[in-house]
C-alpha cells in the first residue's frame, strides 16, 4: 500500500470555526490531490499540486485553500467551515499526472455542526 | 454537468457468478480510465485501468472493456466472491488539455455498491 496519512481521520467542529486536514505521503510523488466523497457525487476534487509551492483548483474548490510547503505534505484549510462542507475527504498522490493510477489515503471524516 | 456516469447505484450477484458493472462518459478527450473499489472506512483501491488505446484490459479475475465509439466501459469480476462486495468507481482522465499541457484530473462516476451475495 502507498505510504499515505491523513490526519485527522474524524473531526466534529462548529460553523464559522477553521479547520486544517493534513497529508503526509511517504513515497516522494510529485502530484497530491484532495477529493471529497459525498453521497450521490462520487470523489470531486478539490485542489491538487503539481510540486512544493505549486498548487491548482479543482472542480469544487470554492471555501477551501491549500499548501505544499514539503513534498511530502499536503494541507487542505476551511478558512471558515459551513455545514455544506460536512464530507468526506480523502487525499492522493500520483507519480506521473496521466496514464497512471492514483493512491489514496483512508480519508478523514468530517462533520461541522 | 456529469461527465462520467454510473447509472445503476447497486448490484446483487451470486458468488461464482459474473459482476458487470458499467460506466458512461461524455468527454471524447478521456484517454484514461480506471477502476477503484472500495470498502467502508477505507480509501478507494486502485483495481485496473485500461488507455484508449486498447479496448480490452485483464488482470485476474477482472477485466475491463472499453468501447470508444459508445464511450461506455465496464468491469467485469469472474468469478465473483464475498470479499468482491464494497463500492465500485469508474474515473477518466484526460491527459492534456486544449493548451497542450498534462492535465491528468480524475472524474469520478457516482458509484455502484456490488453485492456478492454466497
Amino acid at each position: 500500500d502507498a505510504g499515505i496519512t491523513q490526519s485527522p481521520r474524524h473531526k466534529v467542529t462548529e460553523t464559522g470555526t477553521p479547520v486544517t486536514l493534513r497529508c503526509h505521503q511517504t513515497e516522494n510523488h510529485r502530484y497530491m490531490y484532495w477529493y471529497r466523497q459525498d453521497p450521490g457525487h462520487g470523489l470531486r476534487l478539490i485542489h491538487y499540486s503539481y510540486g512544493v509551492k505549486d498548487t491548482d483548483k479543482g472542480e469544487v474548490s470554492d471555501g477551501y485553500s491549500v499548501s505544499r510547503s514539503k513534498t511530502e505534505d499536503f494541507l487542505l484549510t476551511l478558512e471558515s467551515a459551513t455545514s455544506s462542507q460536512t464530507s468526506v475527504y480523502f487525499c492522493a498522490i500520483s507519480s506521473q499526472l496521466s496514464n497512471q493510477p492514483q493512491h489514496f489515503g483512508d480519508g478523514t471524516r468530517l462533520s461541522i455542526l | 454537468d456529469q461527465q462520467v456516469k454510473q447509472n445503476s447505484p447497486s448490484l446483487s450477484v451470486q458468488e461464482g457468478r459474473i459482476s458487470i458493472l458499467n460506466c458512461d462518459y461524455t468527454n471524447s478527450m478521456f484517454d484514461y480510465f480506471l477502476w477503484y473499489k472500495k470498502y467502508p472506512a477505507e480509501g478507494p483501491t486502485f483495481l485496473i485501468s485500461i488507455s484508449s488505446i486498447k479496448d480490452k484490459n485483464e488482470d485476474g479475475r477482472f477485466t475491463v472493456f472499453l468501447n470508444k465509439s459508445a464511450k461506455h466501459l465496464s468491469l467485469h469480476i469472474v468469478p465473483s466472491q464475498p470479499g468482491d462486495s464494497a463500492v465500485y468507481f469508474c474515473a477518466a482522465n484526460r491527459a492534456y488539455n486544449a493548451g497542450g499541457t498534462s492535465y491528468g484530473k480524475l472524474t469520478f462516476g457516482q458509484g455502484t455498491i456490488l453485492t456478492v451475495h454466497p
